[in-house]
């Protein structure tokens, strides 16, 4: 059973729109959340992350909310630029529940229209 | 350039070949991960090493066969494998485990023929 579910497969955004990926998870003991990107022939890197104690968190273009109660995040971009173009990983785990390494979920496939 | 160097690239092997990934990191990092990435699959953890030790094994099967000689080098050794073990291994590292940023290497595209 996946704990971290990314729904949308892939997603199309015209350039200088918001673009707005969706995760939810489903363990309660997941207390950190991350966004990865990774373009084609590339591993993922990293591009903004969450902690439970906040319900928002933004680098520049980017921001990242949390709703806990719901157990869903999502990543904003705006505005959308060509280069966004990318697959977007949703990641979680839990400090509390020891060192648990990340769970990631399918990704979803982002393009932005010039 | 992540800092997290995977060779070979790209790796055609058949069902009876032996042959093994290298992954290396100059970031003075000292927990290391291989994960497979399947199409329309999540990222599937494989193993992880902290401190050169293997903390986890995702029921991978016997035909990887995991090597961390120290904390900069993690190998996977194949044998055996199947056409469905085709897929692309991605190899990253994090300082410490759980909350740690992990960085991924670029990833070796194997095809079992």
């Amino acid at each position: 059973d996946q704990q971290v579910k990314q729904n949308s497969p892939s997603l199309s955004v015209q350039e200088g729109r918001i673009s707005i990926l969706n995760c939810d998870y489903t363990n309660s003991m997941f207390d950190y959340f991350l966004w990865y990107k990774k373009y084609p022939a590339e591993g993922p890197t990293f591009l903004i992350s969450i902690s439970s104690i906040k319900d928002k968190n933004e680098d520049g273009r980017f921001t990242v909310f949390l709703n806990k109660s719901a157990k869903h995040l999502s990543l904003h971009i705006v505005p959308s630029q060509p280069g966004d173009s990318a697959v977007y990983f949703c990641a979680a785990s839990g400090i509390n529940s020891g060192n648990t390494p990340l769970v990631f979920g399918k990704g979803t496939r982002l393009s932005v229209i010039a | 350039e992540t800092g997290v160097t995977q060779t070979p690239r790209h790796l055609v092997m058949g069902m009876t070949n032996k042959k093994s990934l290298k992954c290396e990191q100059h970031l003075g990092h000292n927990a290391m991960y291989w994960y497979k990435q399947s199409a329309k699959k999540p990222l599937e953890l494989m193993f992880v090493y902290n401190f050169k030790e293997q903390t986890e094994n995702n029921s991978v099967p016997s035909r990887f066969s995991p090597e961390c000689p120290n904390s900069s080098h993690l190998f996977l050794h194949l044998h055996t494998l199947q056409p469905e073990d085709s897929a692309l291994y991605l190899c990253a590292s994090s300082l410490g485990l759980s909350t740690d940023i992990q960085y991924f290497g670029a990833g070796t595209r194997l095809s079992v023929l």
